[in-house]
C-alpha cells in the first residue's frame, strides 16, 4: 500500500534557528506533495503544493523564503522553517498523491516542532 | 472562501452506541467539491477514512457511513455501533476535482468509553 513516512517525528529548536523535515513516499510515485501546518488550536492550514518538474506554488501568508521546499524525485521531499520563530511552532504535515489517486493525500505522522 | 465547520470536541460515546460527527461545508470557489472524513489514532498521521466526490452517494468504511448532500451541503459521518479503538481526531475536508488543495475542519476528538 501507499505509505508516507516523516522524520522527524519530533523536534526542539532554539529561536531564529533553522530546521529541515523529510518526507519519504513509499510503494508510489509522489508526482505532487502538500504540506501542511497545524498550528495549536487551529485546523490543518496549506503552506505549498509541489509538482516534480513544476514551480512550487505557496498560498498566501508563507513565502519560499521561509519554507524552501525541495522535491528532487518521485519519492522524496524535504522543507526547511528558517529562522523559526514561536510562531512556527505546531504539526507539519505532508501528503503525497500519485497519479491514479486522482486528488487523495496519503499524509505522513507529521513533524511536531517545538521553538524556545 | 471555502470553509468547513464540524462538531467542535471532545465527543464522549460509550461503547456499543451510535455516533454522529457533524460537518457542514461552504465551497464558494469549487463547483463540484469533493469531501473527505479523515482520522488521526494518537501518534499517527492522516488517514483516509472515506471519500466520496459525486453529490447524493454515500461513502463507507469500518462500519463508518456519510453522505454527501448538496442540498445541505453536509457530509455528516455515522456509526451504527463504536468501538474504544474508533478514539480518535475525525477530520472533515474538502478539496476540489483533481486537486489536492483541501481546507479541513478543526477536527472532532472522539473518546469512546468502556
Amino acid at each position: 500500500g501507499a505509505l508516507v513516512y516523516q522524520y522527524p517525528r519530533r523536534t526542539i529548536c532554539k529561536s531564529g534557528t533553522s530546521m529541515r523535515m523529510e518526507c519519504q513516499a513509499v510503494g508510489f510515485q509522489a508526482t505532487s506533495v502538500a504540506w501542511y501546518r497545524q498550528s495549536p488550536q487551529k485546523t490543518f492550514e496549506l503552506i505549498a503544493l509541489s509538482t516534480v518538474n513544476s514551480a512550487i506554488k505557496y498560498e498566501q501568508n508563507f513565502t519560499q523564503e521561509k519554507f524552501p521546499i525541495s522535491h528532487p524525485n518521485l519519492s522524496f521531499s524535504s522543507m526547511t522553517v528558517l529562522n523559526a520563530y514561536l510562531e512556527d511552532r505546531g504539526l507539519y504535515l505532508c501528503g503525497a498523491r500519485d497519479l491514479g489517486s486522482q486528488n487523495t493525500l496519503y499524509f505522513g505522522a507529521g513533524t511536531r516542532l517545538s521553538v524556545l | 472562501g471555502d470553509s468547513v465547520t464540524q462538531t467542535e470536541g471532545p465527543v464522549t460515546v460509550s461503547e456499543s452506541e451510535s455516533l454522529i460527527i457533524n460537518c457542514t461545508y461552504s465551497a464558494t470557489s469549487i463547483a463540484y467539491p469533493n469531501l473527505f472524513w479523515y482520522v488521526r489514532y494518537p501518534g499517527e498521521g492522516l488517514q483516509l477514512l472515506l471519500k466520496v466526490i459525486t453529490a447524493g452517494q454515500k461513502g463507507s468504511s469500518r462500519g463508518f457511513e456519510a453522505t454527501y448532500n448538496k442540498e445541505t451541503t453536509s457530509f455528516h459521518l455515522q456509526k451504527a455501533s463504536v468501538q474504544e479503538s474508533d478514539s480518535a481526531v475525525y477530520y472533515c475536508a474538502l478539496a476540489n476535482t483533481g486537486n489536492y488543495k483541501y481546507v479541513f475542519g478543526a477536527g472532532t476528538r472522539l473518546k469512546v468509553i468502556a
